[in-house]
């Protein structure tokens, strides 16, 4: 069973702030995705990093793959209200179609 | 947004009933999945589809069931439903084993 652990499990930060989340597991992963879930809505694909140690940026989003495929990190710059939300991270194996989720990071960025 | 609708969007029964849930794509694409989040684990694959009439369970598949008969419907079935099945359902649609778009979910409550 592959299992993803995210930390912290709850973070609430001032606007302008700079954080990273993380999510670690004792697994290798083909691919890792980042999501973000708003409340009552389903999560939205943020990226997809399926290279050790990639990074990919999506604005002032940092996404960082472990070198072993093991774990990966977010860090967001200068956070704004509107980054509040779920941080979902997801583990996927190309030999399997199971996917599996962490619990998430819930996020809270006041004004 | 991704062409997912999901109905209904909230429903309440009563244990022992049965419960069909209903996930419809405008998208053309191959691979629909069904899961379920509940707080503390995330989102949970119930089951899968990677075609019309090709289906897999997913990590909680016990107590469901699913068909599709076409490639734009995915549906979910709880036979006899529990409390236990009280939750949050999300269907999703994407390639292989990473899930693209998701719906905006189904919150089902059961007395």
């Amino acid at each position: 069973t592959q299992l993803l652990e995210q930390s912290p499990q709850f973070l609430s930060i001032q606007e302008g702030e700079n954080l990273t989340v993380y999510c670690n597991s004792s697994s290798v992963f083909s691919s890792l995705q980042w999501y973000r879930q708003e409340p009552g809505e389903g999560p939205v694909l943020l990226v997809t990093v399926v290279t050790g140690g990639e990074v990919k940026k999506l604005k002032r989003l940092t996404f960082q793959f472990g070198d072993a495929r093991k774990d990966s990190s977010l860090h967001i710059t200068a956070a704004q209200p509107g980054d509040t939300g779920l941080y979902l991270c997801a583990g996927g194996d190309y030999n399997n179609n199971d996917m599996r989720f962490g619990a998430g990071t819930r996020l809270t960025v006041k004004p | 947004d991704a062409g997912i609708t999901q109905s209904p969007r909230h429903k309440v029964t009563e244990t022992g009933t049965p419960v069909t849930l209903r996930c419809h794509q405008t998208e053309n694409h191959r691979y629909m999945y069904w899961y379920r989040q509940d707080p503390g684990h995330g989102l949970r694959l119930i089951h899968y589809s990677y075609g019309v009439k090709d289906t897999d369970k997913g990590e909680v598949s016990d107590g469901y069931s699913v068909s599709r008969s076409k490639t734009e419907d995915f549906l979910l079935t709880l036979e006899s439903a529990t409390s236990s099945q009280t939750s949050v359902y999300f269907c999703a649609i994407g390639t292989g084993n990473q899930p693209q778009h998701f719906g905006d979910g189904t919150r089902l409550s059961i007395l």
